[in-house]
């Protein structure tokens, strides 16, 4: 059973540009969430897919977007790269049980910085 | 509009001895909670998890105390290990929101 990874491991963008992180779910899970991380904090939702349907998103604006793909993996694209985007991405996968949650299992992250 | 704080940036205590790592929030929709472990250049692992129909859960060393009328809960660790040492997360959520909000951590130091 592979677990969940992220890649790339490090990325440095530069203002403006836009960036995609790449996950992919742990075997069986069909759930994917995206979290960022600041540092000295802990992580802050920023949206959830199910079956490759956006199921939930937290205070993100617009330009953070995404996609699930048919066998899971999910992509966290963010346009017009800000200065504080820059942080730690976590993806988590789960495999909710009749829409109740369960514990989500994350990947190493992403350290996109923004400069 | 911080639902969940874990009011200690971090706690050191010796090897052998009790670690009580604590959590509060205030959305009392929250019905279902977690703890997961950070150790550096690794995502959070999960530890364990307590739904709000209960008010202790145990699973080996660790055990996750839930008081609902206070609005906290708490993870104890015992007896503590070197290899505990890490940043412990809490975590609250709905059973219907996959929205899950994080604490922003308290650093477990167990000294040797």
């Amino acid at each position: 059973e592979t677990g969940v990874t992220q890649s790339p491991t490090h990325l440095i963008k530069t203002r403006g540009q836009q960036v995609t992180l790449r996950c992919s779910s742990q075997s069986g899970h069909n759930t994917v969430s995206w979290y960022q991380q600041a540092l000295g904090q802990g992580p802050q939702f920023i949206f959830q897919y199910y079956r490759e349907e956006e199921n939930g998103r937290g205070n993100f604006p617009p330009r953070f977007s995404g996609l699930q793909f048919p066998n899971y993996s999910s992509e966290l694209n963010v346009n017009a790269l800000e200065l504080d985007d820059s942080a730690l991405y976590l993806c988590a996968s789960s495999s909710p049980l009749g829409g109740v949650n369960t514990e989500a299992f994350f990947g190493q992250g992403t350290r996109l910085t923004v400069v | 509009d911080q639902q969940v704080k874990q009011n200690s940036p971090s706690l050191s205590v010796q090897e052998g001895r009790i670690s009580i790592l604590n959590c509060d929030y205030t959305n009392s929709m929250f019905d279902y909670f977690l703890w997961y472990k950070k150790y550096p250049a690794e995502g959070p692992t999960f530890l364990i998890s307590i739904s709000s129909i209960k008010d202790k859960n145990e699973d080996g060393r660790f055990t996750v105390f839930l008081n609902k009328s206070a609005k906290h809960l708490s993870l104890h660790i015992v007896p503590s290990q070197p290899g505990d040492s890490a940043v412990y997360f809490c975590a609250a959520s709905q059973y219907n929101n996959n929205d899950m909000r994080f604490g922003a951590g308290t650093r477990l130091t167990v000294k040797p």
